[in-house]
């Protein structure tokens, strides 16, 4: 079984500040790993994704995460936060083999202060 | 191409009625989902399908149902609705051959039982 663990319901940081949030997995399988972000009253977009290969991923909107294995954890960063940035955001995990549906963690709101 | 489309964007009902929300994607997409999202819980799977005429259950299934016909549609049946089932509901679709397993989503029905 699959399960994806976000540490931290709340984050908040100042404009200009990194952005750290937190995700670790579990995964009996090599996983596929993404980061989603949903503003007010929207559906959920893809900010990037892990499969294969280099294990720094960088997505859009300024946003990066690094996939280690020996830590099971994919945290997302951004160097330099913007008010724009402020939005819930969505850890998810699947196999990377089969037909198995997104497994997502229960999401960290970033709040960000002028 | 419209993407996730999900019709209604917002609906009230009273214990023990029924309805259907409605999603369609028109990028020939084989997997669809059902996922539902209340404060705290993140996203939880209902049911999902990984082509036409095939269904199967996820996390919180009960009191839903599916059935896809076509490729394009998979609506979510509620037959007698309960308080408990007033939620955010997104529908979400992706390829489901090879990987990596990027769902796009709707913008989401937001449901009020009373």
């Amino acid at each position: 079984a699959q399960s994806v663990t976000q540490l931290g319901s709340h984050v908040s940081v100042s404009e200009g500040a990194l952005v750290l949030l937190r995700c670790n997995y579990s995964s009996s399988v090599p996983p596929y790993l993404f980061w989603y972000v949903q503003y007010p009253n929207q559906g959920l977009q893809l900010l990037l994704k892990y499969t294969t290969g280099a294990t720094l991923v960088k997505g859009i909107n300024g946003f990066e995460a690094e996939f280690k294995k020996s830590e099971t954890s994919f945290h997302l960063t951004k160097p330099s936060a913007h008010m724009s940035d402020a939005a819930e955001y969505f850890c998810a995990v699947s196999r990377s083999s089969g037909n198995t549906p997104l497994v997502f963690g229960k999401g960290t709101r970033l709040s960000v202060i002028a | 191409n419209a993407g996730v489309t999900q019709t209604p964007k917002f609906q009230v009902l009273k214990t023990g009625q029924s309805m259907t929300l409605q999603c369609a994607q028109d990028m020939n997409h084989e997997y669809m989902s059902w996922y539902r999202q209340d404060p705290g819980m993140g996203l939880r799977l209902i049911h999902y399908s990984v082509g036409a005429g095939i269904t199967d259950q996820g996390e919180v299934p009960n009191g839903y149902n599916v059935s896809r016909s076509t490729t394009e549609d998979f609506p979510l049946r509620l037959l007698s609705a309960a308080p408990s089932q007033t939620s955010v509901y997104f529908c979400a679709s992706s390829y489901s051959e090879g990987g990596p397993y990027e769902q796009y989503f709707g913008p989401g029905t937001r449901l009020t039982v009373t």
